[in-house]
């Protein structure tokens, strides 16, 4: 069975402080890795789909790597526009034509001034 | 922004009624999908549509019924709705297979009291 976690559920930083979130993964085929931001009271929003081992992508502060089995992603001097929920996500090879996707539970990010 | 508008955005019901939400979208894209985001579970999907009149069951299916009679336009019914089924509702639209992004709406609150 599909599964992702994870870790941690909340991280405190200060500003420029940087870190890394970790989101583990089981799938029997990757066929995907996706991780969304999400403000309160919002919709998930897209940042980056990573589709095999060794994959990485940049956005401002953000950068996402893949290995086989997890993926980070690292904040780099983050600052309090950061602070959000980021979810991550996969969509296993047997789901291609559907798109169905598996979430795991967030980590939620609070990045004090 | 994926052109996604769900209504209504807050409703309030009482045990035992029928609720229907609404998602519409703009960009004609071929899968929609229902999930609900609930503390402790992160978004678990519930039914998805890979074309009109085209549906699935996803992994939370049971007492959701949903509809979609025109790309645009895709329903979730709660026959009869029960407390269990207090939660924010997402509704996603995907372009197609190869462009394998889902995109979100804003979320329902529904609160069954």
């Amino acid at each position: 069975e599909d599964q992702v976690t994870q870790s941690p559920e909340a991280l405190r930083l200060q500003e420029g402080e940087s870190s890394s979130l970790n989101c583990s993964y089981t799938v029997s085929g990757l066929r995907g890795l996706f991780w969304y931001r999400q403000d309160p009271g919002k919709g998930p929003e897209f940042l980056f789909t990573l589709y095999s081992a060794g994959e990485e992508k940049e956005k401002e502060r953000l950068k996402a790597t893949l290995t086989k089995k997890e993926s980070f992603l690292h904040i780099t001097a983050p600052k309090p526009e950061d602070s959000a929920t980021y979810l991550c996500a996969v969509q296993d090879s047997s789901s291609s034509n559907t798109g169905k996707l598996i979430f795991g539970q967030g980590t939620t990010l609070q990045v004090k001034p | 922004d994926a052109g996604i508008t769900q209504s209504p955005r807050h409703k309030v019901t009482e045990t035992g009624t029928p609720v229907t939400l609404r998602c519409h979208q703009t960009e004609n894209h071929r899968y929609m999908y229902w999930y609900r985001q609930d503390p402790g579970h992160g978004l678990r999907l519930i039914h998805y549509s890979y074309g009109v009149k085209d549906t699935d069951k996803g992994e939370v299916s049971d007492g959701y019924s949903v509809s979609r009679s025109k790309t645009e336009d895709f329903l979730l019914t709660l026959e009869s709705a029960t407390s269990s089924q207090t939660s924010v509702y997402f509704c996603a639209t995907q372009p197609g297979v190869a462009k394998n992004i889902q995109y979100f709406g804003a979320g329902t609150r529904l609160s069954v009291l």
